[in-house]
């Protein structure tokens, strides 16, 4: 079956310093991929998606890459903001199953000031 | 309203009584999920609907769980005799139609507690 991994939080970082979250995937078909965010008190956002191989996600700085040689869509940053704190889940979307998103387990990010 | 709002957002109940929980997607989206999320951990696909026929419920738990969609538009998750497992935030979501980009619209969710 589809599963998602991704790295445990939580990832405390300074204001302005790069942040990467790894990602990988395991799917029968084509998946297309995706990462959430959960600002606090708030619902599941879509942050970015990428819908087949090699292709480049990216939205409010926060870039990824559809790697199918590794299974891999790793979220960067180059320069974090105290406001990019959030919980952080990978997912993907097999073609097969509609719309059903099968999430990793997210990853806590704290950006201090 | 302009989200997908779910009702209540909070809720407290005994081991064994039943639940009702409510959520009202975006106007014209077609397609309607729910998930769980325990804490600490990623949402849980439970079921999903496409008008009013559930197209997908291979991720209810058991024969307590139970969803409808009577119209098409409004949706409710109901659980039976709740045990203290069950608690969790329940995520509802309504997309265009499926399959289609994979974007989900989410609510806040329900806050379930089963003491």
């Amino acid at each position: 079956g589809n599963s998602v991994t991704q790295m445990e939080g939580p990832v405390t970082l300074s204001e302005e310093a790069f942040l990467t979250i790894n990602c990988t995937y395991t799917a029968t078909g084509y998946p297309s991929l995706f990462w959430y965010v959960q600002y606090p008190g708030e619902g599941l956002q879509l942050l970015l998606k990428a819908t087949k191989a090699d292709d480049k996600g990216s939205n409010k700085g926060f870039e990824a890459t559809y790697r199918k040689e590794t299974t891999s869509f790793h979220l960067e940053k180059g320069s974090v903001q105290v406001s990019d704190s959030a919980v952080y889940f990978c997912a993907l979307s097999d073609t097969t199953a509609g719309n059903k998103l099968t999430f990793g387990g997210g990853t806590r990010v704290l950006v201090k000031p | 309203g302009a989200g997908v709002s779910q009702t209540p957002s909070n809720k407290v109940t005994e081991k064994g009584k039943y639940v009702e929980l409510r959520c009202d997607p975006i106007s014209g989206h077609t397609a309607l999920y729910w998930y769980r999320q325990s804490l600490g951990q990623g949402p849980e696909f439970l079921i999903y609907f496409q008008g009013t026929g559930a197209a997908d419920d291979s991720g209810l738990p058991n024969d307590r769980f139970f969803a409808v969609r009577p119209e098409g538009s409004v949706s409710t998750l109901k659980i039976q005799r709740t045990e203290r497992g069950d608690s969790a935030v329940y995520l509802c979501a309504s997309s265009f139609r499926s399959p289609g980009t994979g974007e989900l619209f989410f609510g806040e969710g329900s806050r379930l507690t089963v003491l």
